[in-house]
């Protein structure tokens, strides 16, 4: 079946520093990629998304570019802020039986420091 | 745009008692609405998958006739959990899907239920 993985957390870095969070995923076809980022005491929220192969998905200074090649969807930040402490997760939706759904990744915690 | 809300934020419920939680599209019409579970640093886990006036389909291992759930327009689903035991203490999240046949889904702020 379809899944996501992400890289272990939890991630601690110091206010500028460049974040990669690994994801990457097992579908049949071609899936949709999404982060999702979940702020203290929040709910989810779509961060970006990319639809197909090569697409990069960009919002708020993070960026995810979609590799079919090696079935992967790593987020990016080039400088990050105290503000992006969160739980970021990776996600795929499928077509076929899972049509619709959303199979999500364990979630990375990121703590930035001032 | 785009605004899911849940109802109530945190629950605390003696064991045996029933409780309801409600989801609500606020800006938009929602005809698929999906109830997560998410346990302490772990991953959502997709419990069911609501459809208006239509019934619930329920992910394997998850029990229909525990967590209930009701989606009777277009912009209000409740899950209730029946006969609540400590074990089905965590937090419950919704999710709406804004178009037809789209992945992406809008997320609730989620419920913290609390079994006593």
């Amino acid at each position: 079946g379809d899944s996501v993985t992400q890289m272990e957390g939890p991630v601690t870095l110091s206010e500028e520093a460049f974040l990669t969070i690994n994801c990457t995923y097992t579908a049949t076809g071609y899936p949709s990629l999404f982060w999702y980022v979940q702020y203290p005491g929040e709910g989810l929220q779509l961060l970006l998304k990319a639809t197909k192969a090569d697409d990069k998905g960009s919002n708020k200074g993070f960026e995810a570019t979609y590799r079919k090649e090696t079935t992967s969807f790593h987020l990016e930040k080039g400088s990050v802020q105290v503000s992006d402490s969160a739980v970021y997760f990776c996600a795929l939706g499928a077509g076929g039986t899972s049509y619709g759904k959303l199979t999500f990744g364990q979630g990375t915690i990121l703590t930035v420091h001032p | 745009g785009a605004v899911v809300s849940q109802h109530p934020s945190r629950v605390i419920c003696k064991s045996g008692t029933s409780v309801k939680i409600e989801c609500r599209s606020l800006d938009f019409q929602a005809t698929t609405m999906f109830w997560y579970r998410q346990f302490p640093k772990q991953s959502l886990m997709l419990m069911a998958t609501s459809n208006e006036g239509s019934k619930a389909t329920y992910e394997q291992g998850v029990e229909k006739d525990k967590f209930l759930i009701n989606h009777a327009s277009l912009t209000l689903s409740t899950l209730t959990v029946t006969s609540a035991h400590p074990e089905d203490s965590s937090f419950y999240i919704c999710s709406a899907r804004l178009l037809q046949g789209a992945y992406e889904q809008y997320f609730g702020p989620g419920t913290r239920l609390t079994v006593t």
